[in-house]
């Protein structure tokens, strides 16, 4: 089945403990991106991949740190997680670019405390 | 930059009854405009999309949506809501300035869609 995957889904953190959000697909794609989602700002993107070792930063980079070493993974690492940073996360893949349509994870559910 | 703007963040329609969620952009070329569609505890689904031509664009589950160019709009619409179509709609555009541009997508807000039996 074609698909994005994220692990983990939950996840509650202390702030400046580093963790790693992963971020998966099977499609070959190669556009990953990475968004979070708050409440009454809909989903801003945080960084994406045009292609194996090519990212660029999104709107709001500030905080997280990316890397992409292989086409199928696209990992969002938090070196040292703040409470601003608890949010939803969604990756998404699209087989070109970010023009076209996007597939998304089921979501990654973040607190930072 | 390019930015985007869904005014209303909450509608409340009854079921049978037609809808149009607005959105609004600022881009100074064309743009390319998205709606993606997301159920409660769901991720993204892609709606419908606008690169060029007929500004009438149709898309899934029976919606459509219509660039206008003058009014800096691309406002989502179905003739008959089902309870089904209950989610959070979100309004989206992507730039086409070269190089890693392509990637960069900016988000609406978002509305949420409550349907009224």
């Amino acid at each position: 089945e074609a698909q994005v995957t994220q692990n983990p889904r939950y996840l509650i953190t202390v702030t400046g403990k580093k963790l790693t959000v992963t971020c998966s697909q099977n499609m070959n794609h190669e556009y990953m991106s990475w968004y979070r989602q708050d409440p009454g700002l809909g989903l801003r993107q945080i960084y994406y991949s045009m292609n194996v070792e090519v990212t660029d930063k999104g709107d709001v980079p500030e905080g997280y740190k990316v890397s992409r070493k292989e086409k199928r993974n696209f990992p969002l690492i938090l070196e040292s997680p703040s409470p601003n940073q608890t949010s939803l996360y969604f990756c998404a893949s699209s087989p070109v670019t970010g023009l076209y349509e996007q597939y998304f994870g089921p979501g990654t559910r973040l607190t930072v405390t | 930059a390019q930015s985007v703007t869904q005014p209303d963040i909450h509608i409340t329609v009854s079921e049978g009854a037609s809808l149009e969620l607005r959105c609004n952009y600022s881009y100074g070329a064309t743009p390319y405009l998205f709606w993606y569609v997301q159920s409660p505890g769901q991720g993204l689904q892609l709606l419908l999309k606008y690169f060029s031509g007929d500004t009438l664009v149709q898309g899934i589950k029976g919606f459509e949506a219509e660039f206008k160019r003058s009014q800096s709009s691309f406002n989502l619409r179905k003739p008959s809501v089902h309870w089904s179509d209950a989610a959070e709609y979100f309004c989206a555009v992507g730039i086409n300035a070269g190089g890693t541009s392509y990637g960069k997508l900016t988000f609406g807000q978002g509305t949420i869609l409550t349907v009224h039996p």
